[in-house]
């Protein structure tokens, strides 16, 4: 599994109030992702890092933002959940430098009640 | 918008028997990867195949990449139960690779 973990594992939360969820990696890679998985539509990026402080946006980034001020954590915060924001996030790190081969986290499922 | 699209969408077969599944996609790519996914679990990394590359092989999987066509292939010979889940192309694209929404394949005894 690479190292990576996700925290929590579940969360049950009511729309409006604010949302952070946490990636921890033990191996020092450099680029780290986060995607929302839905029936339908597969796994979709929504935000990347690809170093301390340095993020980007990926297909489904409004209503999420991102922070990474050391190597080894990288938070996803919803700001106001939604019930559209409902869903399964998994965490991801690049395993190599030449090619983008993802290992994955366990996943956070999610439910915005 | 997603860049990979497999097909179909779900497939059940015998055991034993051989899985195909593929995968088209839009725009130029430096590598195709193919990921499984069982049930609850996070993804896993199968094969990646290069642009410059036709063909791979990997265990009882067979990928085929057809740049001029933008399509992909996976092939899973003499298929087991533990087989059974849910399959994905990603294209990278740079920093990021997108996904598809996936296979979801069912071995039956």
């Amino acid at each position: 599994d690479a190292g990576i973990t996700q925290s929590p594992r579940h969360k049950v939360t009511e729309t409006g109030t604010p949302v952070t969820l946490r990636c921890h990696q033990t191996e020092n890679h450099r680029y780290m992702y986060w995607y929302r998985q839905d029936p339908g539509h597969g796994l979709r990026l929504i935000h990347y890092s690809y170093g301390v402080k340095d993020t980007d946006k990926g297909e489904v980034s409004d209503g999420y933002s991102v922070s990474r001020s050391k190597t080894e954590d990288f938070l996803l915060t919803l700001e106001s959940a939604t019930s559209s924001q409902t869903s399964v996030y998994f965490c991801a790190i690049k395993g190599s430098s030449v090619s983008n081969e993802q290992f994955f986290g366990p996943g956070t499922r999610l439910t915005v009640l | 918008s997603q860049q990979g699209e497999e097909d179909p969408q779900a497939l059940s077969i015998q055991e034993g028997e051989n899985a195909t599944m593929n995968c088209s996609y839009k725009t130029s790519i430096n590598n195709l990867q193919w990921y499984r996914q069982n049930s609850g679990r996070g993804l896993v990394h199968l094969i990646l195949i290069r642009s410059n590359e036709r063909e791979k092989h990997s265990g009882r999987l067979r990928v085929t990449l057809d740049t001029s066509k933008k399509s992909s292939s996976l092939l899973i010979t003499a298929s087991r139960a533990a087989d059974t889940a849910s399959y994905f192309c990603a294209t990278d694209a740079g920093d990021k690779i997108i996904f598809g929404k996936g296979t979801r394949l069912h071995i039956l005894p």
